[in-house]
């Protein structure tokens, strides 16, 4: 059984950077897509973009300026930036298996808020 | 980006009533449509993926219809554990777009 775990801090001042990481345990991260879903309160789904093992990325345009996502294949992780932020950033932070031959997202983490604010 | 659009935005149902929920992508996304379920404060939970294959696990009374661009997600004999928003997602391409979501509560 797959399981995935967001960590990182739940309160980022503006301007800065916020950061998250995601464990992956029960599987290898070789193979399908690697995603971050961020959700404000309240609010609907948003795909950030998701990572591929050999760290080919793919971006939500309306946020691709600002992100960065990576992946740490011998820790089973992958990582979160968004640059810059502003309160519009706060939100509930997912990641998020995209499975490869089925395109669908079958496993997520419990999620993460982070809330920008000085 | 694929516009997905859910009506309703909400809706009232008893325990044991017959759920409809439609999704309607602004172009063509063949069966590339996934549904999830997400109870308050819950990560989303995958139902139904490719418009009508059921997930492993997920209770029989959960399926899905469509193709092109519009979708339904029907659930039969609502019950207590069902009260929860639905979203539905296309997959057809990127970037991958998620619906409004319909929120199903209690009459």
């Amino acid at each position: 059984q797959v399981q995935l775990q967001e960590s990182g801090p739940g309160l980022v001042k503006p301007s800065e950077t916020l950061s998250l990481t995601c464990t992956v345990s029960g599987g290898s991260i070789s193979g399908d897509y690697w995603s971050w879903i961020r959700q404000p309160p309240g609010k609907g789904l948003e795909l950030i973009g998701y990572i591929d093992y050999s760290g080919s990325t793919n971006y939500n345009p309306s946020l691709k300026s600002r992100v960065t996502i990576s992946v740490d294949t011998s820790k089973t992780q992958f990582s979160l930036k968004v640059n810059s932020v502003t309160a519009a950033d706060t939100a509930v932070y997912y990641c998020a298996r995209y499975r490869d031959s089925g395109y669908y997202f079958d496993y997520w983490g419990q999620g993460a808020l982070v809330t920008v604010s000085s | 980006d694929i516009q997905m659009t859910q009506s309703p935005s909400s809706l009232s149902a008893s325990v044991g009533d017959t759920v409809t929920i439609t999704c309607r992508a602004s172009q063509i996304i063949n069966s590339y449509l996934n549904w999830y379920q997400q109870r308050p404060g819950k990560a989303p939970k995958l139902l139904i993926y490719a418009a009508s294959s059921l997930q492993s696990g997920v209770p029989s009374r959960f399926s899905g219809s469509g193709s092109g661009t519009d979708f339904t997600l029907t659930i039969s004999s609502l019950q207590p554990e069902d009260f929860a928003t639905f979203y539905c997602q296309q997959s057809y391409t990127t970037p991958l777009t998620f619906g409004g979501g319909t929120k199903v509560e209690i009459k």
